[in-house]
């Protein structure tokens, strides 16, 4: 079964503004991870956030995690048309593989 | 760093014939996964090996898919016979147990059409 749930389901923004997705999830975690997929292609991670910490940054990425509320959010600052992709959480939590959720699909207009 | 490897990254079979995919982990990684993601959907672990020995199939459909991986390296998994609702992408990924946790390396998968 899938543990994150993604929210928006669909986003759609203009190139240079800020794209924001959550993720929600049911049970104590390790680490929450995030991975892009642009389409036809495999996956590819983007971040890691241990379940002690509550926010970190990759270059245009910052990820929040709030363990009370069990949900993240990922934000991707200054998008670019690269950026359009589908966006997953993916959460771990410990000896087995990745729950992932549904995705939220970025579309990044020029 | 040669990726995760992966073949073939297209097949088309009838329903009930059988299907076996390939996978090349990262040289190195003691740990493989196989994931199954349907269109529209996030990917469902299906199995994972820690060297050759299964760690979690819970939600491997045992009986018709199969999965192995002789001498800790490549693996293999198999479906027969196929059903319609196995229509989708089948996707390896591996892993080292690191510090910083469980980074997953996926390869590119393989799309599996039913008809």
């Amino acid at each position: 079964s899938q543990q994150g749930e993604e929210d928006p389901q669909a986003l759609s923004i203009q190139e240079g503004e800020n794209a924001t997705m959550n993720c929600s999830y049911k049970t104590s975690i390790n680490n929450l991870q995030w991975y892009r997929q642009n389409s036809g292609r495999g996956l590819v991670h983007l971040i890691l956030i241990r379940s002690n910490e509550r926010e970190k940054h990759s270059g245009r990425l910052r990820v929040t995690l709030d363990t009370s509320k069990k949900s993240s959010s990922l934000l991707i600052t200054a998008s670019r048309a690269a950026d359009t992709a589908s966006y997953f959480c993916a959460t771990d939590g410990g000896f087995r593989g990745l729950s992932f959720g549904a995705g939220t699909t970025v579309t990044v207009r020029a | 760093e040669a990726g995760v490897a992966q073949s073939p990254r297209y097949k088309i079979i009838e329903k009930r014939q059988s299907v076996a995919f390939w996978c090349n982990p990262i040289s190195g990684h003691a740990t493989l996964y196989w994931y199954q993601q349907i269109l529209g959907q996030g990917p469902k672990l299906l199995i994972q090996f820690q060297n050759n020995g299964v760690v979690d199939d819970s939600q491997l459909p045992k009986d018709r898919f199969s999965a192995e991986r002789l001498k800790g390296v490549d693996s293999t998994l198999k479906i027969q016979p196929a059903k319609l609702e196995d229509s989708a992408v089948y996707l390896c990924a591996s892993s080292t147990p690191t510090g910083s946790g469980n980074e997953q390396f996926f390869g590119p998968g393989t799309r599996l059409t039913v008809l």
